[in-house]
């Protein structure tokens, strides 16, 4: 059974569009979720977490975390070719707090 | 801003011999984590470690692998007996105390097994 999954992609959006990246998991109680960044042979890059439901914004970036629909969301504002990665959905808690699930990514491209 | 740090960033190595991949965590965390991406695949968590033992392993981290903490800054991953499906990129994590799991990764050690 997967465990955390996401849209692998390639997402493909225009400069200066709205990205948007989705992430289901399957652990209920998981408490604490992530966002990285991955850019190709590069390790990954911490951009957000939240605990809470709702929306949780930083810069151009806001995740968004349902727990009742065990959802989890990253818009990306304003992409720039930058932006263009993989970005990692993660969850941990539940059963096993100090476990940190990755899914598998979805690719971003932002054409300039 | 303080890093997490690995070495060597590329290990090549031999079916059958035992290599050791080191990190030095950020100087204020103490939380210790290892991970290894396959290429092409996602990252999987192996073991975390805290107060110098370990708190949780997956079912990747057998008998194969061990962890220490040999001095009070570099954490290790010792692999013994290599074998081909070991080829990863294997990376260290560290975080502060606290209820918020924030994981910082170093830049990863690359494994090639021969």
């Amino acid at each position: 059974q997967k465990e955390v999954e996401q849209n692998s992609g390639p997402l493909s959006v225009p400069e200066g569009a709205i990205a948007s990246l989705n992430c289901t998991y399957s652990d209920r109680g998981s408490q604490s979720f992530f966002w990285y960044r991955q850019y190709s042979g590069k390790s990954p890059e911490l951009i957000m977490s939240i605990y809470s439901n709702g929306d949780k914004e930083d810069g151009r970036f806001t995740a968004q975390l349902n727990k009742a629909s065990q959802y989890v969301s990253l818009l990306i504002r304003d992409s720039q070719p930058s932006d263009s990665a993989t970005y990692l959905c993660a969850v941990n808690g539940g059963t096993s707090y100090d476990k940190v699930i990755f899914g598998p990514g979805t690719s971003l491209s932002v054409i300039p | 801003e303080p890093e997490v740090t690995q070495t060597p960033s590329h290990q090549v190595t031999q079916m059958g011999q035992e290599v050791i991949l080191r990190c030095v965590p950020i100087s204020n965390h103490l939380y210790f984590y290892w991970y290894r991406q396959i290429l092409g695949q996602k990252v999987e968590f192996l073991v975390s470690f805290y107060n110098n033992e370990i708190s949780e392993k997956s079912e990747i981290f057998d008998d194969q692998f061990s962890v220490e903490r040999p001095d009070g800054s570099n954490f290790t991953l010792k692999i013994r007996s290599t074998k081909l499906e070991d080829s990863a990129m294997y990376f260290c994590a560290s975080r502060r105390t606290g209820i918020i799991n924030e994981q910082f990764f170093g830049p990863g050690t690359r494994l090639t097994v021969l």
